[in-house]
């Protein structure tokens, strides 16, 4: 039971350049959602999906794209990075959306753009 | 892989000691919480969630405290063993229909032998 996998670990990009952050579960999870961290900061959201083919942003969701065309998939598209989406990414997914939920977070994805 | 950075509030305890860590949430309206912990170079890891309705919650060698008045949270660990090195997180949400967990800072605990 692998739970939550995101892919890669680690990126290094360019500024300008795009890149998908994957994250797949195998729990049949209808909630998935992403979250950036940031030293000093909580984890903040930035988009979430309740469904396949619903999704909506959260806290902080410019400069990212979301889509859900399976339950099992959720990528997080960076359009053209910039060095302030420097951060580590953990995508997360839970049974339900609404009210009490217990998130299963992948790894992380430590992204720097310089 | 750090996670987090160099500025968090840090408790350091020795092994066997009893740790207190302490989280003072935003919306009075939050009616559920949750503590994670998160080690280093890994996702956050459920332990132990509270409802308003409720002022003290117990787990294995965990124990959350809610006082509502103040809008405070804690988390007693006892017996604390250097694996319980990490950091810590409270979260709180409001049970308003959309999924919005709200993530405390985190606070870093050091277990030494």
């Amino acid at each position: 039971n692998a739970g939550v996998t995101q892919t890669p670990k680690f990126q290094v990009l360019k500024t300008g350049q795009s890149m998908t952050l994957q994250c797949a579960q195998d729990m049949n999870h209808e909630y998935m959602s992403w979250y950036r961290q940031d030293p000093g900061m909580g984890l903040r959201l930035i988009h979430y999906s309740v469904g396949a083919g619903i999704t909506d942003q959260g806290e902080v969701p410019n400069g990212y794209n979301v889509s859900r065309s399976t339950t099992e998939d959720f990528p997080l598209r960076l359009l053209s990075a910039a060095p302030s989406q420097t951060s580590v990414y953990f995508c997360a997914s839970s049974t339900r959306p609404h009210g009490a939920n217990v998130l299963t977070f992948g790894a992380g994805s430590r992204l720097t753009v310089l | 892989g750090e996670s987090v950075g160099l500025h968090l509030p840090t408790l350091s305890v020795q092994e066997g000691d009893n740790s207190i860590i302490n989280c003072a949430y935003s919306n009075s309206a939050s009616d559920y919480f949750i503590w994670y912990k998160q080690e280093s170079g890994k996702g956050p890891q459920f332990i132990i969630d509270i409802r308003s309705n409720m002022d003290k919650r117990q787990g294995q060698r965990v124990t959350v405290l809610l006082n509502k008045t103040v809008k405070h949270l804690s988390l007693q660990i006892a017996a604390t063993q250097p694996g319980d090195s990490a950091v810590y997180f409270c979260a709180e949400i409001e049970n308003t229909g959309f999924q919005k967990l709200v993530f405390g800072t985190g606070t870093r605990l050091l277990v030494s032998p």
